[in-house]
This record gives structure tokens, sequence and C-alpha cells, in this order.
């Protein structure tokens, strides 16, 4: 079975700090997919990053990064230089691999993040 | 506006009636997935289609749910016989995804979801 783990409920941090959020999975599965997705108070979850599990090279767009380690099985998230916008709750999320690679996601439980002006 | 649009954005009911929840995906998707969540909670998957076939059912899917894709463009999820532990957003995405050697991003498209009281 799969599951993810989002061990921050909630987070408070004022403008211009960095912050990041923890995630941790477990899987039997040797090819899976990992995934960053926001959901603002709008309540529309947006799509941040996908990982496979063969691709353990962190990644960075702009003031958001993401480091992939297999050894801990996690997938951290990190904003810097937060602003008032990024406010949102942000989950984490594993599928196993198939076409696609997101038929069945299993999300953590999210993390809530608010930045303060 | 082509995203995913779902309808009604809410709904109040009272135990023991139907509901029906409609999602219309983004127009070329083939894919279109089901999914719920509670209160301070991630979503659960529901279900997911695959134009018109619906290929996997989650065993959070009770007797009392059903949906369908008829034509595989829009959906439809109805709720029979309403709990109070039915409450909740009910969300739905859509992908396209190129099954013959083609590259996906896994990243399936969100609406803002329906959300369900149930007195």
């Amino acid at each position: 079975a799969q599951k993810v783990t989002q061990a921050q409920t909630e987070i408070s941090v004022v403008e211009k700090e960095d912050v990041t959020l923890d995630c941790v999975y477990e899987t039997r599965d040797t090819t899976y997919y990992l995934f960053w997705y926001k959901q603002p108070p709008s309540g529309e979850l947006v799509f941040l990053i996908r990982r496979n599990s063969f691709d353990e090279q962190n990644e960075i767009s702009g003031r958001y990064s993401w480091n992939f380690q297999k050894s801990t099985s996690s997938f951290n998230f990190t904003i810097t230089a937060s602003q008032v916008v990024d406010s949102a709750v942000y989950f984490c999320a594993l599928s196993v691999f198939s076409q696609g690679g997101s038929e069945k996601l299993v999300f953590g439980k999210g993390t809530k993040l608010t930045v303060n002006p | 506006d082509t995203g995913v649009s779902q309808d009604p954005r809410h709904k109040i009911t009272k135990r023991g009636q139907n509901v029906t929840f409609r999602c219309d995906p983004i127009s070329e998707h083939n894919r279109l997935y089901w999914y719920r969540q509670t209160l301070g909670q991630g979503p659960e998957f529901l279900t997911y289609f695959q134009n018109e076939a619906q290929l996997e059912k989650s065993r959070l899917l009770s007797d009392r749910f059903s949906a369908e894709r008829p034509k595989g463009s829009f959906s439809t999820l109805e709720i029979q016989r309403t709990e109070q532990g039915d409450s909740a957003m009910y969300l739905c995405a859509s992908s396209l995804v190129i099954l013959a050697g083609g590259s996906n991003t896994g990243e399936l498209f969100f609406g803002e979801g329906s959300r369900l009281t149930v007195l």
C-alpha cells in the first residue's frame, strides 16, 4: 500500500522568509511518481511538479525548489522568499507507475501555509 | 473559461435524498477522475474514466455511488440515499494521456469542486 505523510499540519511565516514543507512517502513499488499540488482558498488544486522515482535530481523553478531523496523516502518542497500569495494548503502525492502516471494519486493530509505581511 | 468546471458548486440536502454532480473536463482530455476531500484531509481517489470506460473504482465508492461518462465528455457522479458521512468536497480532474509511446506529464487539472452538505 502507498502512504504519504506530511507531518506539518500548519506553518506560519513572515513574508520573505524561506519555508520548507516536508513530505515522506511509503511504497513497495520501484517505479512511482511524486507530486506537489497547491490548493488556494478558492479550492482548486494546482499542479506544481511531478517527479519519477528514477530522477533524483533536485529541481528549481523560480522561488520553488524540490529535494527528492530516495534514501529517506522524502520529497521536500522549499519556497524561497515567501510571499503572501503563497498562502495555501500544499499537498504531496504519490502514484505508482502506469500509463499516464496519475490514475490514483495518494495524497498526504496537506500543510497549511500562512505567509503574513 | 476552458478549465474543468463542476456543477453545482454547493449542494445542501437532507439525509436520504439523491444528489448528482456534473463535471465538464477540458475538452481534449481523455481521462476524467473523481476524488473526494473531507475537511482537513487530502483528496481521496474515487474512480476514473478513460474516454467513456470506467477503468477503476475505489472501495470508497459504495453501492450508493455511481459515476458515468456516457459519451466520453462530461461525467456525472450520483449519490443515492445520502448519509451525513457523504458530506465532503467532490473534486473532478481531467488529463490528456497519450497511450502510444507519448510523453505524459502526469498533470491533473482539477475543478473547483462541488461541496456537499448532508443534514
